[in-house]
């Protein structure tokens, strides 16, 4: 099935360090999305974008809705080891329900 | 409030069993939808229900099926399993059915097909 380009595939970082991840994807998407999942769970919603062009923070994070739609991307500023996880990018279409289309994830280790 | 909630949490099949998986919404969610996540990879949609129709189908063959109950909860259904149904199954569950909502997920039942 389908699934965005998420990249890098993992990240083995020093803590105290700026993270940044991005997603892109063939087709336009009308809502972005960032997950993180940690061992044994769900993911988690981090960060929501409605709007091409839209920058939101949530605390450390901060994305973007790309202006063509297209892509996106995710920074984690001053990383904790409690940021390790697998963090995943999420589209969605006005035209689909609530179906997501998922990238393949970051896997984000940091050293403290 | 209690959050969205999967059973078993995990289970261990044999090739070409049946297998049931449950899932509870958030209170006053009327939506759910399933995803199978095999390891390394992101989820992968299955099917969305709201208001105990289908609102949704992804690109898996007609051994997956699913029914949303009255009170909204869901099963997911797979018929003949193969090794290759072996994946950690993610339930969602959001208020509306056309998008645009937050969707919450569950913590998953692991799936181990032998």
């Amino acid at each position: 099935g389908q699934q965005l380009n998420q990249s890098p595939q993992s990240m083995f970082i020093q803590e105290g360090e700026d993270v940044s991840m991005n997603c892109t994807s063939s087709s336009i998407f009308n809502t972005w999305l960032w997950y993180k999942q940690d061992p044994g769970e769900g993911p988690v919603l981090l960060i929501a974008l409605y709007k091409a062009g839209e920058l939101t923070s949530n605390g450390r994070l901060t994305a973007q809705f790309g202006i063509t739609r297209k892509d996106s991307f995710l920074n984690i500023s001053a990383s904790i080891p409690s940021d390790v996880g697998i963090y995943f990018c999420a589209g969605q279409k006005n035209n689909a329900g609530n179906m997501l289309t998922f990238g393949g994830g970051t896997r984000l280790m940091v050293k403290p | 409030d209690a959050g969205v909630t999967q059973s078993p949490t995990h289970l261990i099949k044999t090739r070409g069993q049946h297998v049931t998986l449950r899932c509870s919404p958030i209170s006053g969610h009327k939506s759910v939808s399933w995803y199978q996540q095999v390891l390394g990879q992101g989820p992968q949609f299955i099917f969305q229900y709201y208001e105990k129709e289908e609102r949704g189908r992804g690109n898996f063959p007609d051994r997956f099926s699913a029914r949303q109950f009255p009170n909204y909860s869901s099963e997911l259904n797979v018929n003949a399993l193969l090794l290759g149904d072996s994946a950690l199954y993610l339930c969602a569950s959001s208020s509306g059915g056309g998008g645009g909502g937050t969707q919450y997920f569950g913590p998953g039942t692991r799936l181990l097909v032998l």
